[in-house]
C-alpha cells in the first residue's frame, strides 16, 4: 500500500495570502496524483490531477506542482471560498490511497 | 452534465448488509474510458477507496475490505451498487459513489456523488 502523508494538519492563513500545502508518498508514484476540495457537508470536488493539470472549471489561483514523493498544492491568493480540507489521491497504483487532509482555515 | 446519486438505507444493525446503490444521470455507465467507485468517509475522518467497477463488471477491492465487499453493476438501469457484510460500529461513515477516469488502471475520482451517512447501530 502507498501512504500519503500530508502537512500540515492545520493551515492558518489571512484572505489574499498564499497557501502551500504538502502531500508526501511512501513511493514513487510519478505524477498520477490528484488533489480534491472538500467543503463542510459536501462531497470532494477534483482541482488537479496528473499532479499540474487543473481540472474543468478550476480558477487559476489553484496549482499543483512535484512528481516523485513530493507534491505541493499552492492557492495562489485565498478566496473566502477556499476555507476547506484537501486532499491528495495517488493513483500509480490500482489500490488508490487518499492523504489524511490539509485543513485550511482564517486566521 | 453527469451527475451520480447515492440511496439506501441510513441506519444498519451490527452483523447485517449494507446495501447502496448508485444511479448515474446525464450519461452511460457504460462508457468505455471509465470507471466506477465507492468511497466512504467516517464522521470527522479522511476519505478510503472501498472499491471499483467497469461496465463488464471487473472490479478492484480495497485489500482491506474484500472479504466483505461486493460491487456489482446494472448497464440497463445505469446503476452500480455496493454490499458490505458483517458491518460494524467502524463502518459508520457517508458513503459515496463517484466516477473515476482510467488511467493507467484507475485514476481520479470526478464527479462525486452528493453521500449517503449510513449509521451502523443496534
Amino acid at each position: 500500500e502507498i501512504v500519503m502523508t500530508q502537512s500540515p494538519a492545520t493551515l492558518s492563513v489571512s484572505p489574499g495570502e498564499r497557501a502551500t500545502l504538502s502531500c508526501r508518498a511512501s513511493q514513487s508514484v510519478s505524477s498520477n496524483l490528484a488533489w480534491y476540495q472538500q467543503k463542510p457537508g459536501q462531497a470532494p470536488r477534483l482541482l488537479i490531477y496528473g499532479a499540474s493539470t487543473r481540472a474543468t472549471g478550476i480558477p487559476a489561483r489553484f496549482s499543483g506542482s512535484g512528481s516523485g514523493t513530493e507534491f505541493t498544492l499552492t492557492i495562489s491568493s485565498l478566496q473566502s471560498e477556499d476555507f476547506a480540507v484537501y486532499y491528495c489521491q495517488q493513483y500509480n497504483n490500482w489500490r488508490l490511497t487518499f492523504g489524511g487532509g490539509t485543513k485550511v482555515e482564517i486566521k | 452534465q453527469l451527475q451520480l446519486q447515492e440511496s439506501g438505507p441510513g441506519l444498519v444493525k451490527p452483523s447485517e448488509t449494507l446495501s447502496l446503490t448508485c444511479t448515474v444521470s446525464g450519461g452511460s455507465i457504460s462508457s468505455s474510458s471509465y470507471y466506477w467507485g465507492w468511497i466512504r468517509q467516517p464522521p470527522g475522518k479522511g476519505l478510503e477507496w472501498i472499491g471499483s467497477i467497469y461496465y463488464s463488471g471487473s472490479t478492484y477491492y480495497n485489500p482491506s475490505l474484500k472479504s466483505r465487499v461486493t460491487i456489482s453493476v446494472d448497464t440497463s438501469k445505469n446503476q452500480f451498487s455496493l454490499k458490505l457484510s458483517s458491518v460494524t460500529a467502524a463502518d459508520t461513515a457517508v458513503y459515496y459513489c463517484a466516477r473515476l477516469l482510467q488511467w493507467l488502471v484507475l485514476g481520479w475520482f470526478d464527479p462525486w456523488g452528493q453521500g449517503t451517512l449510513v449509521t451502523v447501530s443496534s
